[in-house]
């Protein structure tokens, strides 16, 4: 079976620092992956999502970056946070393009405070 | 984790009845739709979904009902438990060409009274 591992799980940062989550997927290849971020009391709104290794697609401009070294290896990344980057970062993943599934399955998420 | 729904619009129930949660969507052309289920300081859990050749689906205590019409997506809840307690997003595939990506809503938090 599938699973997706997100970590940390909470990370308290100062402005000004870096960032760095990791998420990884296991038990499915060639997945689509994708980060989310919710800031309290709202819905969930696409940062970044990637068809493949290397290729990334950015939803909104951002102090946010991604990337894709690995088949199931997805990154999320600052090199200077701000106070608004602060929220709940969600990573996911949904079957490759061989078929009309677009479900998406998600991590158990990371708060990110930032201070 | 960060608690969320702070700002949500709340459903109130009683346990034991039924809930309806409703979302409307903007665009006619998106094709495929999905309900989840969202704890405080977890990340969502799938529901049900359904394609917009279908009207009603149907799984375990839950049904999804597709109004294409007036852009109307609902999930309805039978016998309502305190385990329900969460917040529920709808999501669309918007660009039926661009299958990568579901946009969500904001959210409705359901409360139910024991």
């Amino acid at each position: 079976s599938q699973t997706i591992h997100q970590w940390p799980a909470t990370l308290v940062q100062p402005v000004g620092s870096p960032l760095s989550l990791e998420c990884t997927v296991e038990g499915t290849s060639n997945p689509n992956l994708y980060w989310y971020r919710q800031a309290a009391g709202r819905g969930l709104q696409l940062l970044f999502y990637s068809i493949g290794i290397g290729q990334i697609s950015s939803e909104v401009p951002q102090n946010l970056s991604a990337s894709r070294p690995q088949d199931r290896q997805f990154i999320l990344s600052s090199k200077k946070l701000l106070l608004s980057d602060s929220g709940f970062y969600l990573c996911a993943w949904s079957a490759g393009l061989t078929g009309f599934n677009e479900k998406l399955f998600f991590g158990s998420g990371t708060q990110l405070s930032v201070l | 984790g960060e608690s969320v729904g702070l700002h949500l619009p709340t459903l109130s129930v009683q346990e034991g009845d039924n809930s309806i949660i409703n979302c409307a969507y903007s665009n006619s052309a998106s094709d495929y739709f999905i309900w989840y289920k969202q704890e405080s300081g977890k990340g969502p859990q799938f529901i049900i979904d359904i394609r917009s050749n279908m009207d009603k689906r149907q799984g375990q205590r839950v049904t999804v009902l597709l109004n294409k019409t007036v852009k109307h997506l609902s999930l309805q809840i039978a016998a309502t438990q305190p385990g329900d307690s969460a917040v529920y997003f709808c999501a669309e595939n918007e660009d039926p060409d661009s299958s990568y990506k579901l946009i969500f809503g904001s959210g409705t938090r359901l409360l139910v009274r024991p």
